[in-house]
This record gives structure tokens, sequence and C-alpha cells, in this order.
């Protein structure tokens, strides 16, 4: 069965600093692995995606996400975090395939501290 | 317009009421989703709509009534909900048909539902 963990339930970094918020996956098969970022009060907004190809995925707001798979590890990462970086944070895969079916991780939430 | 609009934002009701909660889009998207999430705690699925018909009901008591009027809307009537039921309530769509890999969701801001 398809399954991602986050070990993390809350991540806390100093402004400026570099961040990473942890997701570790269990598939059958390539991989297909998602960030969505969650800010207070509103739905989730897509981050990246990978599907196939490079390592390294690069999404919005300055995030990327680095694939290994010897370690099933999908974490996500930022150079410089901001104050407004603060929200919960997603991993999730897609159950079975399809996308209709997207299984989320139980959330990391990111507080930067100014 | 790249954005999913749910109405309305808040809603409190009580056990014996019927109200519903409605969904729209307008990027020509052709799958759109209920999803449930409590506090701190990820989304889980309820409801699947491709193509205006329905396609996946994860096993979500009858008290949740969706519809898919058209293309672009998504109602959830809600009637005899529990306490238990207060949540976010999210709904998002995606361009395809809700099957092809590495579709992102596009999701609404949520409707925030307080059963008394």
């Amino acid at each position: 069965a398809q399954s991602v963990a986050q070990p993390e339930d809350q991540v806390k970094v100093a402004e400026g600093n570099p961040l990473t918020v942890k997701c570790t996956y269990s598939v059958s098969g390539n991989p297909y692995l998602f960030w969505y970022v969650q800010y207070p009060n509103r739905g989730l907004q897509f981050l990246l995606k990978y599907i196939t190809g490079d390592n390294l995925v690069k999404g919005s707001y300055g995030f990327e996400a680095e694939f290994n798979k010897s370690q099933t590890s999908f974490h996500l990462k930022k150079p410089s975090a901001l104050v407004s970086d603060s929200a919960l944070y997603f991993c999730a895969v897609p159950r079975g395939g399809a996308t209709n079916k997207l299984i989320f991780g139980t959330g990391t939430l990111l507080a930067v501290q100014p | 317009d790249t954005e999913v609009t749910q109405t309305p934002k808040h809603l409190v009701m009580g056990m014996t009421n019927k109200k519903s909660l409605k969904c729209e889009q307008h990027m020509g998207h052709r799958a759109m989703y209920w999803y449930k999430q409590k506090a701190k705690k990820p989304p889980e699925l309820m409801f699947v709509y491709s193509y205006e018909k329905l396609s996946i009901n994860e096993s979500v008591p009858s008290r949740f009534s969706p519809e898919c009027p058209n293309s672009s809307l998504l109602n959830l009537h809600l009637h005899a909900l529990q306490p238990e039921d207060s949540a976010l309530y999210l709904c998002a769509s995606s361009q395809a048909d809700g099957r092809q890999l590495g579709e992102k969701l596009f999701f609404g801001s949520g409707t925030q539902l307080s059963v008394l």
C-alpha cells in the first residue's frame, strides 16, 4: 500500500536559516510524490511534485525537495526561511497511482521565528 | 481565474438543520473533490466527481449528500449532522479526470462547519 510518513509534528527554525521538513515514503512501483502547504484558515496549496527525472525538484515560493530513492525520502527544503513560511506542510502520495485518491501525511507545523 | 471559491466561509448549524455548502471553479477542470479536515490533521477524501459523475464515495454517511449540477459547481448537502461532523470542509479540483498521474489539486479556502 502507498503511504507517506512525516516524523516531525513540528519544526522550529529561525528566520534566515535553512529549513527542512521531512517525509519518507513507502510505495510500490515508481513513486509520485507531492508537497502541499496550508496557511492558517486556508485551503491547501500545491508546492511541488516529483514524478521522474532530476532528484532535486524546484517548486513555488523558493522551496525545493530532494528525492532519495535509497533512503525512501522526499524532504522539503528552503535555503533561507521567512516568517511567512510558517504553516502546516503535508507530504502526499497517490493511492493506487491515481490522483483522485491522494493520501496525505500527518502534517508538519513549521514555525519560523523572527 | 485560478481559484476555487467556497461559500459560506463559516457555518453553524443544529443537528436537525439542513444546509448546503457550495463550491465553484471556472478553470475548466473536469474533476472536483470534497475533503473533510479536522484541526491540525490531514484532509480526508470524501467524494470525487469526474466529468460531473460521482466516481468515488469513501463510505461517507448518507447525512452528507454531494451534487454536481454542472462542470463548474459542486454542492454538499448536509442533513441531521452530528457534533463530530464539525470540521473544515475543503473543495478541490483538478484539470483532467483525476486519474492522470501527477495532477495537482487546486483547493478552496474551505467552509468551517460547527454542528451544535
